[in-house]
């Protein structure tokens, strides 16, 4: 039980373009979502929080309007990464929980973005 | 500043070795300290501590967390070429935030 998925996997870009990561609790309702990423040789850096419904809170330095999160359903979260550049290249990874994981964040297998 | 230093950052051992690897934290909000696998791909859990001195085990894996002293070892007893991988140490604050530390990259040697 308490599967993430990630779509897609891998993506690769053109600078200027925008791209959109899908993040789904397959087997359970996620009532927060929160998204990470991470630079090669670094460690995870929460971008934001999201809560089913409500508006993302982001983490000081995160553009919220280069990073545009929706959290539509209870089984699904989008990151829409706008008018990349090379800079964005990143491993991406989303996790959820829900009320009864006391505080435990199941993650996605991460999607790897290459901004060329 | 909220941070969690990890070491150390590499380590280099043989198949059979016990190894400590280490987390030191400074929070000012503290609800638990979790640790964490990470091989190719997205971390996987391996402990959520919140009582100190409470020892927590799986297998040949174990940690604990003082919080007086602000620390959490994971231990990791007859090392197998299957435990290489980076051992990520996170804090989790108020909202189920996690900040993670740059973690400690285990290579074992057959």
């Amino acid at each position: 039980g308490a599967v993430v998925s990630q779509h897609p996997s891998r993506v690769i870009c053109k600078s200027g373009t925008s791209v959109k990561i899908e993040c789904r609790s397959l087997d359970f309702q996620a009532t927060t979502m929160f998204w990470y990423r991470q630079f090669p040789k670094q460690s995870l850096m929460l971008m934001a929080t999201s809560n089913e419904g409500s508006k993302a809170t982001y983490e000081q330095g995160v553009e919220k309007d280069k990073f545009l999160i929706n959290h539509a359903s209870l089984t699904l979260s989008t990151l829409t990464v706008t008018s990349a550049h090379p800079e964005d290249s990143s491993f991406y990874i989303c996790s959820a929980r829900f009320w009864e994981s006391y505080n435990e964040q199941f993650f996605g297998p991460g999607t790897r973005l290459t901004v060329l | 500043e909220d941070k969690v230093v990890q070491s150390p950052l590499s380590l280099v051992v043989h198949e059979g070795d016990t190894v400590t690897l280490n987390c030191s934290y400074e929070v000012t909000n503290f609800r638990s300290l979790l640790w964490y696998k990470q091989e190719k791909k997205a971390p996987t859990f391996l402990f959520m501590l919140t009582s100190s001195g409470i020892e927590k085990k799986s297998g040949r894996l174990s940690s604990i967390l003082d919080k007086k002293e602000l620390f959490s070892i994971l231990n990791i007893t007859a090392t197998q070429t299957g435990d290489s991988a980076v051992y990520l140490c996170a804090f989790e604050t108020s909202g189920s935030r996690l900040t993670f530390g740059e973690g400690t990259q285990l290579t074992v040697n057959p």
